[in-house]
C-alpha cells in the first residue's frame, strides 16, 4: 500500500464550480498535510497546510483535514483556467521515522473555460 | 537570489558517466532535501540535510548515490555510473527548520542515453 494515495485524474471541471481534491494516507500517527500544486513543467509550490482536524480557509482554497479516516482534502472555489495543474498531497509520516515530506502521486486538475 | 538555484537545469549524460547536480537553497534555510521525479509521478524523497549533516538519507536508492552539504549551505547530489534508469528531474528544496514547508528550486533534468 502506498503511503499517500491520489486519483491520478483528470478532474475536469467547469470555470466557476468547485473542485474536490482528495488524498488518503496510511500512517495513523502522521501529523502535518500539505497540499503542493504542479504547473506542467515547472516545481512544486506550497498553497496549504494543514495540522488539525477540521477545516483551513485560505482565499479560494479550503483543506479539510480527518485523522481519524486519514483523509485529507482540497476544495478550489470559483475554478480559474488558471487553477489548471496538478496537485501533489503531502504529509510527514511519523511510522517511517522520516522528517522529510512523503508526496503522492498527484491529481491533473483541469478547468475547463 | 532569492529562491533555490539548482544547476544545471538539463543534463544529458551517457551510461556509465559521473553526474553532479549542485543546489543552492535560499539564504538562511537549514533543512535541504533532494527529491527526484518521474513523469506522472509525485517526488520521491532522497535525501534530507539539517545543517551539514545527512539527518535521513533513507530514501538515496543504491550506493551509487551520495550527497553531501560540506558548509551548511550549497549542496550536492552526486551520481556514479549512471543508468539510464536514473533519468528524471532532480528537485532540490529548502525550509527554514526542517518542516514540510518546502521551496523547491526548478530542478534538474536529467537525461542517461
Amino acid at each position: 500500500q502506498k503511503e499517500v494515495e491520489q486519483n491520478s485524474g483528470p478532474l475536469s471541471v467547469p470555470e466557476g464550480a468547485i473542485a474536490s481534491l482528495n488524498c488518503t494516507y496510511s500512517d495513523r500517527v502522521s501529523q502535518s498535510f500539505f497540499w503542493y500544486r504542479q504547473y506542467s513543467g515547472k516545481s512544486p509550490e506550497l498553497i496549504m497546510s494543514i495540522y488539525s482536524n477540521g477545516d483551513k480557509e485560505d482565499g479560494r482554497f479550503t483543506a479539510q483535514l480527518n485523522k481519524a479516516s486519514q483523509y485529507v482534502s482540497l476544495l478550489i472555489r470559483d475554478s480559474q483556467p488558471s487553477d489548471s495543474a496538478t496537485y501533489l498531497c503531502a504529509v510527514v509520516s511519523m511510522d517511517t521515522g522520516r522528517r522529510a515530506l512523503t508526496f503522492g502521486s498527484g491529481t491533473r486538475l483541469q478547468v475547463q473555460p | 537570489g532569492a529562491g533555490v538555484s539548482q544547476t544545471p537545469s538539463n543534463k544529458v549524460t551517457e551510461k556509465g558517466k559521473y553526474v553532479e547536480l549542485r543546489c543552492d537553497p535560499i539564504s538562511g534555510h537549514t533543512a535541504l532535501y533532494w527529491y527526484r521525479q518521474s513523469l506522472g509521478q509525485g517526488p520521491e524523497f532522497l535525501i534530507y540535510f539539517q545543517g551539514t549533516g545527512a539527518a535521513d538519507d533513507s530514501g538515496l536508492p543504491n550506493d551509487r548515490f551520495f550527497a553531501v552539504r560540506p558548509e551548511g549551505s550549497v549542496s550536492t547530489l552526486k551520481i556514479q555510473r549512471t543508468e539510464r534508469g536514473d533519468s528524471a528531474v532532480y528537485l532540490c528544496a529548502s525550509s527554514v527548520q526542517g518542516a514540510g514547508e518546502l521551496f523547491f528550486g526548478e530542478g534538474s533534468r536529467l537525461t542517461v542515453l
